[in-house]
């Protein structure tokens, strides 16, 4: 039972464009969500954060929306760079402890 | 400060056979927490500590499976007669508390083959 999902595998993004990676989730009771980048043979790097309280944070070039209602997260990278090719996960947790994990969107920015 | 470490950073092992992994968090973090991820899958959660004790398991850690953090700072998980479907990337984090904006911090994993 997939609680969080992220329904595109892939996205290319021509470098300095706009990258908006999506997710969503059925767990009403989840109220922290992070989004983490991973390179291969690495661990996930955290990357921004946001609990239900907000609908939007944003950290240099890379901002999070929240939509309650809707139960969909969303990260934008403004302006992409080549370095930001990785694999993507978002995450959402009722507690803040336990977090449940997308299955990924791999991000190709193209010089 | 090393961020979080986790040893070793891979493990072939026979079907059947007992091994455990270390993870060594960042040293000011009182929590620690144990995911597991396939091919293809996000990380599922394991365990979770705060300081020495074990406060949360997920249904997915079998009799099989065990953790530890004796003195609240290491952690070992030890998974005993491996199957094939043991075959993962594992992988610790570690936080100092949720309300800090930088989350977890995930160690490199350590990736377990059972042939």
């Amino acid at each position: 039972d997939q609680q969080v999902k992220q329904n595109s595998p892939s996205l290319s993004v021509q470098e300095g464009r706009i990258s908006i990676l999506n997710c969503d989730y059925t767990n009403s009771m989840f109220d922290y969500f992070l989004w983490y980048k991973k390179y291969p043979a690495e661990g996930p790097t955290f990357l921004i954060s946001i609990s239900s309280i907000k609908d939007k944070n944003e950290d240099g070039r890379f901002t999070v929306f929240l939509n309650k209602s809707a139960k969909h997260l969303s990260l934008h990278i403004v302006p992409s760079q080549p370095g930001d090719s990785a694999v993507y996960f978002c995450a959402a947790s009722p507690t803040g402890n336990q977090f449940y994990f997308g299955t990924g969107t791999s991000l190709t920015v193209i010089p | 400060d090393t961020g979080v470490s986790q040893d070793p950073r891979h493990k072939i092992t026979k079907r059947g056979q007992n091994v455990t992994f270390r993870c060594d968090p960042i040293s000011e973090h009182n929590r620690l927490y144990w995911y597991r991820q396939t091919l293809g899958q996000g990380p599922e959660f394991l365990t979770y500590f705060q300081n020495e004790a074990q406060l949360e398991k997920s249904r997915l850690l079998s009799d099989r499976f065990s953790a530890e953090r004796p003195k609240g700072s290491f952690s070992t998980l030890e998974i005993q007669r491996t199957e094939q479907g043991d075959s993962a990337m594992y992988l610790c984090a570690s936080s100092l508390a949720w309300d800090r904006v930088d989350g977890y911090t995930f160690g490199s994993g350590t990736r377990l083959t059972v042939v």
